[in-house]
Formats: C-alpha cells, sequence, structure tokens
C-alpha cells in the first residue's frame, strides 16, 4: 500500500526556472513531513522538512507549502540551477519523543534543470 | 558528506544464498534504521535498531534480520536470496533521545541476486 504518492515521475526545467514537485498522502497520523535529494551513487540527503502546524516553510530556494485539509505538500524550487539536477524524494512520518521516525516515502522525481 | 559509512559498496550473490551488510553509525548516534530502494523507487523501511533492540519492523519476511552493536554499528542479513532483493540498501543513523530526529543516511550498498 502506497501510502505517500509523488509527481511528477520526471521533470525537465529551464535554468533560473521554478521546479514543482507534489506529493499526497494518506495516513492523518503523519505529523512530520521530509524532503530528499538524491545525487547518483549517493544516499539521500535531507533538504527542507516541515510539520503541520504551518503551511509553509522557506529555505533558501527551496519552500514547502502544506495544505493538511487536503493531505497534499509540495516542493517548489526557485532559480533551478543545474547542480539541482538530482532525484527528489518525499516522504512522510508519525514523530515520537525519543525514537526516530520511520520514513515512509514517495516514488521520487527526477529534476533535470537544463540551461 | 555525512559520517554514516556502509560496507561493501557493491555485491554479487545468487539465489539462495545469504548476504550480511554493514553500516557504521555517525558519531554520537544510537539509532539505526535500515532501507531497500529498488531501482527507480523509494526507499522502503526495512527495520530500526535503538540501544541495541530492535524498534519497529517493515513489511520485511523474517530472512530479513539484522543486529546493533555495542558501539551502534549495525548489520543487516538477508537469508535465502531472492531475484527482488536486488536493490540499494541503505542505513541511517540518528540520536533523537538527544533531540537530533533527522536520520543521516550512507551511500548504501547495491546487492545484485543473479
Amino acid at each position: 500500500q502506497q501510502q505517500v504518492k509523488q509527481s511528477p515521475q520526471s521533470l525537465i526545467v529551464q535554468k533560473g526556472g521554478i521546479s514543482i514537485i507534489n506529493c499526497a498522502y494518506e495516513n492523518t497520523a503523519f505529523d512530520y513531513f521530509p524532503w530528499y535529494q538524491q545525487f547518483p551513487g549517493k544516499g539521500p540527503a535531507l533538504l527542507i522538512a516541515i510539520r503541520p502546524d504551518v503551511s509553509e516553510k522557506k529555505e533558501g530556494r527551496f519552500t514547502i507549502s502544506f495544505n493538511k485539509s487536503a493531505k497534499q505538500f509540495s516542493l517548489h524550487i526557485m532559480d533551478s540551477q543545474p547542480g539541482d539536477s538530482a532525484t527528489y524524494f518525499c516522504a512522510a512520518s508519525i514523530e515520537n519523543t525519543g525514537t526516530a521516525s520511520k520514513l515512509t516515502f514517495g516514488t521520487g522525481t527526477r529534476l533535470q534543470v537544463t540551461l | 558528506e555525512t559520517g554514516v559509512t556502509q560496507s561493501p559498496t557493491h555485491l554479487i550473490k545468487t539465489r539462495g544464498q545469504q548476504v550480511t551488510l554493514r553500516c557504521s553509525s555517525q558519531s554520537g548516534h544510537n539509532t539505526v534504521s535500515w532501507y531497500q530502494q529498488a531501482l527507480g523507487q523509494g526507499p522502503q523501511f526495512i527495520f530500526q535498531y535503538y540501544r541495541e533492540e530492535e524498534n519497529g519492523r517493515g513489511n520485511f519476511p523474517p530472512r530479513f534480520s539484522g543486529l546493533q552493536f555495542p558501539n551502534y554499528s549495525s548489520e543487516l542479513n538477508v537469508n535465502a536470496l531472492e531475484l527482488d532483493d536486488s536493490a540499494l540498501y541503505l542505513c541511517a543513523s540518528s540520536r533523537p533521545d538527544g533531540g537530533y530526529n533527522e536520520q543521516f543516511f550512507g551511500p548504501g550498498t547495491r546487492l545484485t541476486v543473479l
């Protein structure tokens, strides 16, 4: 059962453009929503994360928008650069006090930023 | 680069064999989580170890087992390998009881089952 659905599967954006990746979740108990960036041959690296008490979080060129009622969240990459070309994963988990989250990942979006 | 290391980098096995993958957690981290990432898919949670005890398990059969050692490094063992076990195996370390819930992933071990 896929609890986190991610789209699109792949995305091509011109340098300087905005990249938008969307995710939807089913489990209303999820309360932690991170985005990971993965380059070929590397493990995923945390990019930015949000909790459902806010609707938006911005860190540099990366912004998460969160819609609790629709059970959707999205990643916006402003001024996309060729170095942003990677696979992006959304994830969700239930945070537990004192123990690590068990992350449920989306299927990934391969982003290519062209010159 | 995170401080999480995994060995070996690549591994080729045949069906029915057994394999052991290793993970060294980042300094100060006491929790290790293991994930399986099939080609073109997102990582799937296998299990987690906290202070040498299993602390949660995903939808994987018992032939997937693990250990965590006193230095918090960890092993993932898979018995009776099947073709579908071919994947990138990722470990991630964290220290949630220290207030650091972020999971730091290693580079993974690429397992191919022939």
